[in-house]
């Protein structure tokens, strides 16, 4: 049963900081891992795919990188509407996320 | 532009069975391409997945839930519906339906939730 842990579970940051979060694997998945973001009362959006695919519309401040056990999605300058909890999934096995990381305005 | 939307009760009781339904449009469920799932977000928690069905009808779903989980598909009314039954107040949670789409390069094949509903709350409460 793969797990995954998300670091920092919350994050501070202001309007133009570089972001960055991990995703860790309980074991390899290859490049089976999703980035998605979410915001309150809305449906999680899909960012990245393949671990470093940007999905069609995302902007390119977006990125993902990592392979195998540990992956990080980076926000290259935070815009306000970035604001956000986002998730990691792996789709190495059955699909499981991780616990999520709350970035807040500072 | 494809669209789902998930409708059901908002209420069901304990012990009892939970049924929703997600219809989608502006595209058809019956596409080879694509499975169709449902995930679930108790209130102020993270994302479970419950399974997902392939228009033939093919299931799968999340070993944890499996017992209590049934997924069907009506080609003809292009929906597919989700039944968990024996639930309790830990099953109170929006309900999202998604399209499950795999992404082939490099030989290998790389799946994703690519759309989804908006999410129904459904309150398991005597």
């Amino acid at each position: 049963d793969i797990q995954l842990t998300q670091s920092p579970s919350f994050l501070s940051a202001s309007v133009g900081d570089r972001v960055t979060i991990t995703c860790r694997a309980s074991q390899g998945i290859s490049s089976y891992l999703a980035w998605y973001q979410q915001k309150p009362g809305k449906a999680p959006k899909l960012l990245i795919y393949a671990a470093s695919t940007l999905q069609s519309g995302v902007p390119s401040r977006f990125s993902g990188s990592g392979s195998g056990t540990e992956f990080t999605l980076t926000i290259s300058s935070l815009q306000p509407e970035d604001f956000a909890t986002y998730y990691c999934q792996q789709l190495n096995s059955y699909p499981r996320f991780g616990p999520g990381t709350k970035v807040d305005i500072k | 532009q494809l669209q789902l939307q998930e409708s059901g009760p908002g209420l069901v009781k304990p012990s009892e069975t939970l049924s929703l339904t997600c219809t989608v449009s502006g595209g058809s469920i019956s596409s080879s391409s694509y499975y169709w799932g449902w995930i679930r977000q108790p209130p102020g928690k993270g994302l479970e997945w419950i399974g997902s069905i392939y228009y033939s009808g093919s299931t799968y779903y999340n070993p944890s839930l499996k017992s209590r989980v049934t997924i069907s598909v009506d080609t003809s009314k292009n929906q597919f519906s989700l039944k968990l039954s024996s639930v309790t107040a830990a099953d109170t949670a929006v309900y999202y339906c998604a399209r499950k789409i795999t992404y082939y390069y490099d030989s290998s094949g790389y799946p994703t939730f690519d759309y989804w509903g908006q999410g129904t709350l459904v309150t398991v409460s005597s």
